[in-house]
């Protein structure tokens, strides 16, 4: 099936550890995006991603790293940088960059403790 | 800088009654107005994208309404299925990014 697929579901990190989330998409899409959800607010945007090799800050991109060495695949780090992570972190893609619809994956919960 | 408003918050409904949901924006250049529904510990569902005044997109009990500032999103005789938050966002000329609204949890009650 094509989709958006994020890995883990869920994940626990300790203070000052730097976690990896991953999202693969097999739809063929050249923009990736990373957006965060915190409980009752909107989805914010932490970096997006128009072409392989190239990505761009979103509105809260402190505390975060992206790369996006394959078209498929733009993996986000959460640093120990990032002071308030605990989250629900959701990957998304669109077509290309302009006008064009943005599907999501299902999220990835990540709590510190 | 884009902005996006939803309300209420959190909508009641029993099973047969229909409502409306408010998304006032505030964008340079709409490129679209998107609709999408959520579902508690989900990723966000596309149902509608708008892009000019005056069209209108429906779905199901779902119907999408765009004005040059707000858009409704109507449940016409919504069943317990339809309970979700519906999210709306706007894409404005400066970029392919969403700018999105806090939401509206809708709860229907059989």
């Amino acid at each position: 099936d094509g989709g958006i697929t994020q890995s883990p579901k869920y994940l626990f990190r300790k203070e000052g550890q730097n976690v990896t989330l991953s999202c693969e998409q097999n739809l063929n899409h050249d923009a990736m995006y990373w957006y965060r959800q915190d409980p009752g607010q909107g989805l914010r945007l932490i970096y997006y991603s128009q072409i392989v090799n190239d990505f761009q800050k979103g509105d809260i991109a402190e505390g975060y790293s992206v790369s996006r060495e394959k078209k498929e695949s733009f993996p986000l780090t959460v640093t120990s940088a990032q002071k308030n992570p605990t989250a629900f972190y959701l990957c998304a893609s669109s077509i290309s960059r302009s006008g064009n619809t943005i599907y999501f994956g299902e999220g990835s919960w990540l709590t510190v403790v | 800088e884009d902005q996006v408003t939803q309300s209420p918050e959190a909508l009641r409904l029993q099973e047969g009654e229909s409502s409306s949901l408010n998304c006032s924006y505030t964008v340079s250049g709409l490129r679209g107005l998107f609709w999408y529904r959520q579902d508690p510990g989900k990723g966000p569902e596309f149902l509608f994208t708008l892009y000019s005044a005056g069209e209108e997109k429906e779905k199901e009990r779902l119907k999408a309404t765009l004005t040059k500032k707000e858009s409704f999103l109507h449940i016409t005789a919504p069943k317990p299925e339809d309970s979700a938050t519906y999210l709306c966002a706007v894409q404005g000329a400066a970029g392919n990014k969403l700018t999105f609204g806090g939401g509206t949890r809708v709860l229907v009650k059989p």
